[in-house]
């Protein structure tokens, strides 16, 4: 049984460039929920995707966008990049509109020049 | 922004001694829970207890929540070295999307 995967592990940008992060979710689960977490600190809440639609969103610019596809797969995707988007980038997923813990992949790791 | 408050931010102790961690929120929840997060990785769930609960166990834990202080405590009994980690707790606001807020942390460190 498959947790939750996040593709890549690693990326180096240059500010002003685009990026584009990848998560499939834990076997069952249709919901995807995304976080950036800053160097020391918790998790922000970015969005979360259901039914291929943006449920929820946190505080970020349209600079964040996303996208579900019909196998709950989900991508992040940042344009702009600024030096203060440095940070791990968490997806986690869970089971509709239950309320049930998040399982979370390990992250990707963004460093931007 | 952050919902809630870990207190302390760091903890050092010995194995085999207990840790106890507090965290506080600001605003109304269906449920909070507790995560860890091992340096590097991606959190992993411990333990969510109900805005109707009061108290809560799962092995060597034991969460309490009090909703009139909107805090909430996590104790670890007989720690271990494989306990050393960052605790976060997450609150899930009443209604709307399951979205976890998170708190700053807690950064344990158990000595061997």
């Amino acid at each position: 049984d498959a947790g939750v995967t996040q593709s890549p592990t690693h990326l180096i940008k240059t500010r002003g460039q685009q990026v584009t992060l990848r998560c499939s979710p834990k076997s069952g689960h249709d919901t995807v929920s995304w976080y950036q977490q800053a160097l020391g600190q918790g998790p922000q809440f970015i969005f979360q995707y259901y039914e291929e639609e943006e449920r929820q969103r946190g505080n970020f610019p349209d600079r964040f966008s996303g996208h579900q596809f019909p196998n709950y797969s989900s991508e992040l995707n940042v344009n702009a990049l600024l030096l203060g988007d440095s940070a791990l980038y968490l997806c986690a997923s869970s089971l509709g509109r239950s309320s049930q813990p998040q399982h979370f992949g390990d992250g990707t790791r963004l460093s931007i020049l | 922004s952050q919902q809630g408050e870990e207190d302390p931010q760091a903890l050092s102790i010995q194995e085999g001694e207990n840790a106890t961690m507090n965290c506080s929120y600001k605003t109304s929840i269906n449920n909070l829970q507790w995560y860890r997060q091992n340096s590097g990785r991606g959190l992993v769930h411990l333990i969510l207890i109900r805005s109707n609960e009061r108290e809560k166990h799962s092995g060597r834990l034991r969460v309490t929540l009090d909703t009139s202080k909107k805090s909430s405590s996590l104790l670890i009994t007989a720690s271990r070295a494989a306990d050393t980690a960052s605790y976060f707790c997450a609150t899930v606001p009443p209604q709307g999307a399951q979205k976890l807020v998170f708190g700053q942390g807690t950064r344990l460190t158990i000595n061997p």
